[in-house]
């Protein structure tokens, strides 16, 4: 299995609702990413998790929380978002979070705020 | 602000030319460099990487790194339709805040490759 896949492929929300998006992995790599990617823009990284551990938070606003349950499972919980949050929300996957490693992507999850 | 700078071009080739990416990059201790290529509506796909100065080529791809001048480049040699699609330059930047590298990417090529 060599591929990142994420659940689900589109989203639609309001602003109070929670929601949560869901990444896996079963290459057993051990980080994981999660970027935001708006149009006509390149991604944007929020989060790292390395061994399971969250090592990289890109300053990103407290209504985006990351959760890593396990090395092959990364979630997104997402609460009170705002409509400029609107855009595709990409996971990644790498060996581990060293310098020399491919970072693969999944195809995303196109997210709408209300 | 550690950058990567891609010319967002449209770069029009002809079908069976050779399509030519240029990205520069200002962080000096920048180890590796990737080209993702990217679909409209689709997620990026790695297409190379390269860590070395000179060439590597895979296919029809060849990746240049020359880390004195601080560029990479990619060339698509015969050219097809479906080559067509944005081409992210992305650069490992250590961080400095933080333990960990950080991929950046530049604001992407886009290329459309006419029959």
């Amino acid at each position: 299995d060599t591929e990142v896949t994420q659940t689900p492929k589109h989203l639609v929300m309001g602003m109070t609702n929670k929601k949560s998006l869901k990444c896996e992995q079963h290459m057993g790599h051990r980080a994981m990413y999660w970027y935001k990617q708006k149009a006509k823009k390149p991604p944007e990284l929020m989060f790292v998790y390395s061994y399971e551990k969250l090592s990289i938070n890109e300053s990103v606003p407290s209504r985006f929380s990351p959760e890593c349950p396990n090395s092959s499972l990364l979630n997104l919980h997402l609460h009170a978002l705002q409509p400029e949050d609107s855009a595709l929300y990409l996971c990644a996957s790498s060996y581990t979070s060293g310098s020399m490693n491919e970072q693969f992507f999944g195809p995303g999850t196109r997210l709408t705020v209300l | 602000q550690k950058e990567v700078e891609q010319n967002s071009g449209p770069l029009s080739v002809p079908e069976g030319a050779i399509a030519s990416l240029n990205c520069t990059y200002s962080d000096r201790g920048s180890q590796s460099f990737f080209w993702y290529r990217q679909y409209s509506g689709k997620s990026p796909e790695l297409i190379m990487f390269i860590y070395s100065n000179g060439d590597k080529e895979d296919g029809r791809f060849t990746a240049q790194l020359n880390k004195a001048s601080q560029y990479v480049s990619l060339l698509i040699r015969d050219s097809q339709p479906s080559d067509s699609a944005t081409y992210l330059c992305a650069v490992n930047i250590e961080m400095e805040t933080t333990a960990g590298n950080k991929l950046t990417f530049g604001g992407g090529t886009r290329v459309l490759v006419k029959p």
